[in-house]
């Protein structure tokens, strides 16, 4: 069965530090890879999206995809409260559409 | 721009009962999939539809069907209710068949209740 791992947290980074998200995922054959934010109650929204190994950035977001790993970090700088939010890691591939980690708890600390 | 819409918000149902959620695709959104999150967890892919044919299905039972109608809009029909089946029922559309590369854009989700 192919899994997307993340740790579950809860992640604390003091505010304006750089949060690092991680995730692994279990299929070689993976094609497209994706961060997504949910906040306690609401649906889940896009940040990142990333498909060829490298660095992505987005502002103050940078997505970094290592295939040969099967990793992928979003990596956010000088951090804000609000984005303390759970962060979703997800795969997509051919056969399985796209799949979701568990997510990641981050609190930035004021 | 008109966003993924989901109806009911809300819905408590009892167990054996049957459930009919709705989803209208943001415009210009051919695809739409439908995943279950319970709480504290991420959410599971239950299935897809693409122009009106499931187009991929999840590790989900019989009792979870869909219909996506000419105006791309969709259904998640749940049959003989569980108590397990008390989770947020999130309606995502996104473009294309080959979804799996195209990013997912969720409506707010239908949170139903068991009892």
């Amino acid at each position: 069965q192919k899994e997307v791992e993340q740790n579950s947290g809860p992640l604390s980074v003091p505010e304006g530090a750089i949060a690092s998200l991680n995730c692994t995922y279990s299929d070689r054959g993976s094609q497209s890879f994706f961060w997504y934010r949910q906040y306690s109650g609401k649906s889940p929204e896009l940040i990142m999206f990333i498909y060829s190994n490298g660095d992505k950035e987005d502002g103050r977001f940078t997505a970094q995809l290592n295939k040969a790993s099967q990793y992928v970090s979003l990596l956010i700088r000088d951090s804000q409260p609000s984005d303390s939010a759970t962060y979703l890691c997800a795969v997509g591939d051919r056969d399985d559409k796209i799949i979701f980690g568990k997510g990641t708890r981050l609190h930035i600390l004021p | 721009e008109t966003g993924v819409t989901q109806s009911p918000t809300h819905l408590i149902k009892t167990r054996g009962q049957q459930v009919t959620l709705r989803c209208s695709s943001q415009s210009g959104h051919n695809t739409v999939s439908w995943y279950q999150q319970a709480l504290g967890q991420g959410p599971q892919f239950i299935f897809q539809y693409y122009r009106e044919e499931e187009n991929g299905r999840g590790n989900f039972p019989p009792r979870f069907s869909g219909l996506q109608f000419p105006n791309y809009s969709s259904e998640l029909n749940v049959n003989a209710l569980e108590l397990d089946d008390s989770a947020l029922y999130l309606c995502a559309s996104s473009l294309g068949p080959d979804s799996y590369n195209s990013p997912l854009h969720f409506g707010n989700g239908t949170r139903l209740t068991v009892t």
